[in-house]
């Protein structure tokens, strides 16, 4: 059983769709990130909190520490935002490597 | 660039041979991590570096894997013996580590190409 679960796997947006994708997680962590991995394998970084809510651009990530549980946001989406989104976390009794999600491919069709 | 990079892209071996990665982290990070990913799936972590001491493996590391970095810059990682099973696409992460004396500040990951391995 994965640690961090994300929804959906797969996701088909029209161009200018707001997107949601989900992250929850089981035992009490330190930070949360989320990734963008493009085809051929290459991963972004795109943000790392802990709390609250961060902002890049069309994307926006929030964290409920409580509920265990994260959202990334992208506002009016577009076809290159086309990738897959992975949510991966620093447990609290980790070194600092992370757990990943099984990720979620999004498709954004012009 | 002066990003995470990782030597070679790609890599087609026989069942049986031994084959070597190298990756080399940002130049003043100090910990370096090596994951695993599967078609389909998420990275899994496999063993990370604070400099040249190797603090953490997985169970996922059998016997067959090593990993090396001799003086604390770049790092290797070795399979030996290959099978098919290994065939994955194998990530190196670079990080500034933990601030002293605050465990809670993990710093960001920064992720190389990767290293694709199939083994036929």
């Amino acid at each position: 059983k994965n640690e961090v679960e994300q929804s959906p796997q797969n996701l088909t947006a029209q161009e200018g769709e707001f997107i949601t994708i989900n992250c929850s997680y089981s035992v009490g962590i330190s930070a949360l990130h989320w990734l963008q991995q493009h085809p051929g394998g290459g991963i972004v970084s795109l943000f790392m909190l802990s709390s609250g809510k961060k902002k890049h651009g069309r994307l926006i990530a929030t964290i409920n520490i409580q509920e265990k549980h994260s959202s990334l946001h992208i506002t009016a989406s577009h076809p290159r935002d086309s990738a897959v989104y992975i949510c991966a976390v620093n447990y609290g009794g980790s070194q600092g490597n992370l757990i990943f999600g099984k990720g979620t491919k999004l498709s954004v069709k012009p | 660039d002066t990003g995470v990079s990782q030597d070679p892209r790609h890599k087609i071996t026989k069942r049986g041979q031994n084959v070597t990665f190298r990756c080399d982290p940002i130049s003043e990070h100090n910990r370096l991590y090596w994951y695993r990913q599967t078609l389909g799936q998420g990275p899994e972590f496999l063993t990370y570096f604070q400099n040249e001491a190797q603090l953490e493996k997985s169970r996922l590391l059998s016997d067959r894997f090593s990993a090396e970095r001799p003086k604390g810059s770049f790092s290797t990682l070795e399979i030996q013996r290959t099978e098919q099973g290994d065939s994955a696409m194998y990530l190196c992460a670079s990080s500034l580590g933990i601030l002293a004396g605050d465990p809670s500040s993990y710093n960001e990951q920064f992720f190389g190409p990767g290293t694709r391995l199939t083994v036929l």
